[in-house]
């Protein structure tokens, strides 16, 4: 498609529980990233693909995160045993290659509530 | 550690009026840079891009200049509408880094009639 589609747009879990959030990105990009956004405009970098492989995670919680981009598939985040502080919006982007001229173009985010 | 600012954090004008929204880094060694809008409950609209090389871009109403070596960059608007209301945020690509963009704190902006 022509815009990033992120599903769903918003996400209650209570914590302790498992979310999972998707990401189409624009067809014929190749670079997925995905960032947090706490309180109003603080943006964090948490993963970024090259097609299926992780190209940098240095942004990711290890241990309850994770994510996946799979061939003919939208790409994923998941988050185990939730907690109070993983309350954020997070992005999905893509971008056609890393040339210097090749802005990321954004989703409309997934708001996740944990309660 | 790169570190983005932007002043003004908020503002308010009525329409017609040009404006200038200011961003600065602490690290001139960058990538690119990339100003955005955001409209409430929303993602990020990509407006301009500038290149390490370039100086300025211009789309419409809007032209964004970039000083590396002084580290700040500037958003300007011209004539602003009602319809220009939102948050603008700038976000750097480092250039040693990887691809992750650091942004700005935001400037957001109402126009009123």
């Amino acid at each position: 498609g022509e815009e990033v589609a992120q599903t769903p747009k918003h996400l209650v879990r209570g914590e302790g529980q498992k979310a999972k959030l998707y990401c189409a990105p624009i067809k014929g990009h190749s670079y997925v990233f995905w960032y947090q956004q706490v309180l109003k405009n603080e943006f964090k970098f948490l993963i970024s693909f090259q097609n299926e492989n992780v190209f940098d995670e240095t942004g990711m919680p290890k241990e309850r995160f994770s994510a996946k981009c799979l061939p003919n598939s939208p790409c994923s985040l998941e988050i185990q045993a939730t907690k109070l502080e993983d309350s954020a919006v997070y992005f999905c982007a893509s971008s056609q290659s890393r040339q210097s001229n090749q802005p990321q173009h954004f989703g409309d985010g997934t708001r996740l509530s944990i309660l | 550690k790169q570190e983005v600012t932007q002043i003004p954090a908020a503002l308010s004008v009525p329409e017609g009026e040009n404006l200038v929204l200011n961003c600065s880094f602490t690290d001139s060694a960058i990538y690119n840079l990339q100003w955005f809008r955001q409209d409430p409950g929303k993602g990020l609209t990509s407006l301009l891009l500038i290149q390490s090389s370039q100086r300025e871009q211009t789309s419409g109403r809007l032209n964004a200049s970039l000083d590396k070596s002084s580290g700040r960059s500037t958003l300007y608007i011209a004539a602003s509408q009602p319809g220009d209301s939102a948050t603008y945020l700038c976000a750097v690509r480092h250039h040693v880094d990887t691809d992750k963009l650091i942004f700005g704190t935001g400037t957001r902006l109402q126009v009123f009639p």
